[in-house]
């Protein structure tokens, strides 16, 4: 199994731009979840979605964040327009569903530098 | 106040000694309780699962919880540099609750 995957690894932009997060979860995973990581906040969970369908966005820091899910394997995490307090490491987790036994299987993450 | 709070060290050990760590909450709805290892410029993987209070093993580690302290730990027997990471505890109530990390406490074992 490939685990979870996304693109790009790293992402410098400028301030102003559109950014574009990738992700494909797990084959057969239901549950998708997008988080964000810094030092001074840890790990945040932003949105999260249960058979391609948003569950609970009130992680998301704004109105310049939207996600997307058009179908089971693939998934967008958008920043329009990007700021450099945008900066951080971009997860994607994907897990079997939402009951609590199960577990998230986590990406590796996306780098994103604004500038 | 944070829902979930967890020293960040950075926590310096020998090789061989046990690493404790712990995280404590507030919220008493917690009843799914997990530990997960973080390599730098990794994402974060699954150690350790508990549901409700009590203590499990596997093979080295050892997860506790006392939710009638709302306090979880997180134990590593004798230690290896292989286990310097960071180390997050993460939580949830019911089924579809989502997840609420501690801060992640950052792990080094020196040889």
């Amino acid at each position: 199994d490939a685990g979870v995957i996304q693109s790009p690894r790293h992402e410098v932009t400028e301030m102003g731009q559109e950014v574009t997060l990738r992700c494909k979860p797990i084959s057969g995973h239901n549950s998708l979840f997008w988080y964000r990581q810094t030092m001074m906040r840890g790990l945040e969970l932003l949105i999260y979605f249960n058979n391609n369908v948003p569950i609970d966005d009130s992680g998301m820091p704004e109105d310049r964040f939207s996600a997307k899910m058009p179908n089971a394997s693939f998934s967008t995490l958008k920043i329009q327009p990007s700021e450099p307090r945008d900066s951080a490491v971009y997860f994607c987790a994907s897990s079997l569903a939402l009951s609590g036994t199960d577990t998230q299987y986590f990406g590796p993450g996306t780098r994103l530098t604004v500038l | 106040q944070k829902e979930v709070e967890q020293d960040p060290g950075p926590l310096s050990v020998p090789e061989g000694a046990i690493v404790s760590l712990n995280c404590t909450y507030s919220n008493s709805a917690f009843q799914y309780f997990m530990w997960y290892r973080q390599y730098s410029r990794k994402g974060p993987e699954l150690l350790m699962y508990t549901y409700s209070s009590g203590n499990k093993e596997d093979g080295r580690f050892t997860a506790q919880v006392d939710k009638s302290s709302k306090y979880i730990s997180l134990f590593i027997r004798d230690s290896q540099p292989s286990d310097s990471a960071t180390y997050l505890c993460a939580m949830r109530g019911d089924s579809w609750g989502k997840f609420q990390f501690g801060a992640g406490t950052q792990v080094v074992v020196t040889p």
